[in-house]
């Protein structure tokens, strides 16, 4: 059961142009979510984060949206370099003490020249 | 800034041989957590530690184990290993927070 979805696997966009990845979660009571990137060989790195009491956060060229009734978050990359090609993977929360990480499945992005 | 250390890095290990992986998590972070990631598929949550104790525990075999130190860092123990637990296997940490740090991982492959 996957409770947290990204459908696109794959998503390529021109440099210096808008990446937006999506995300979508059935679980009701996650509260806080997470995003990350992901290059091979090595281990996920948190980019931005959101609570389930705010909407939009904002760092620099990443931005998260949330919309809780849609049950529907999204990571907005503008302008986008090739140094953002990676997999990005969202991450839900319920949050408490040691709270695991419900991981999506991953988009990879590819920024071209 | 220090990051989350692990090792090995590789692994390399026969059926039913066993395996014991280590992590060092950030200093001053009071939890540590593991997940593995299979070929092609999203991390899964393996288990956590608060405080050196056991919090949380997701899809783990009966055949793995872990703990948490005085010095707060961690190992996962996994025995009678099958070529099914071949994967990366990450620890995180976090510090009173959502946000976790992970580590570069360890791969393992089972022969």
């Amino acid at each position: 059961d996957q409770q947290v979805k990204q459908n696109s696997p794959s998503l390529s966009v021109q440099e210096g142009r808008i990446s937006i990845l999506n995300c979508d979660y059935t679980n009701s009571m996650f509260d806080y979510f997470l995003w990350y990137k992901k290059y091979p060989a090595e281990g996920p790195t948190f980019l931005i984060s959101i609570s389930s009491i705010k909407d939009k956060n904002e760092d620099g060229r990443f931005t998260v949206f949330l919309n809780k009734s849609a049950k529907h978050l999204s990571l907005h990359i503008v302008p986008s370099q090739p140094g953002d090609s990676a997999v990005y993977f969202c991450a839900a929360s319920v949050t408490g003490t040691a709270s695991k990480l419900t991981f999506g499945t991953g988009t990879r992005l590819q920024v071209t020249l | 800034a220090a990051g989350v250390i692990q090792s090995p890095r590789h692994l390399i290990k026969e059926k039913r041989e066993t395996a014991t992986l280590k992590c060092y998590p950030i200093p001053r972070h009071d939890t540590v957590y593991w997940y593995q990631q299979g070929p092609g598929q999203d991390p899964q949550f393996l288990i956590s530690f608060y405080e050196k104790m056991q919090s949380d525990k997701g899809s783990i075999p009966d055949r793995f184990s872990a703990q948490q130190f005085s010095d707060y860092h961690s190992e996962l123990n996994m025995s009678s290993l099958e070529l099914g637990d071949s994967a990366l296997y990450f620890c995180a940490s976090s510090l009173q927070t959502n946000e976790q740090y992970f580590g570069p991982g360890t791969r393992l492959t089972v022969t």
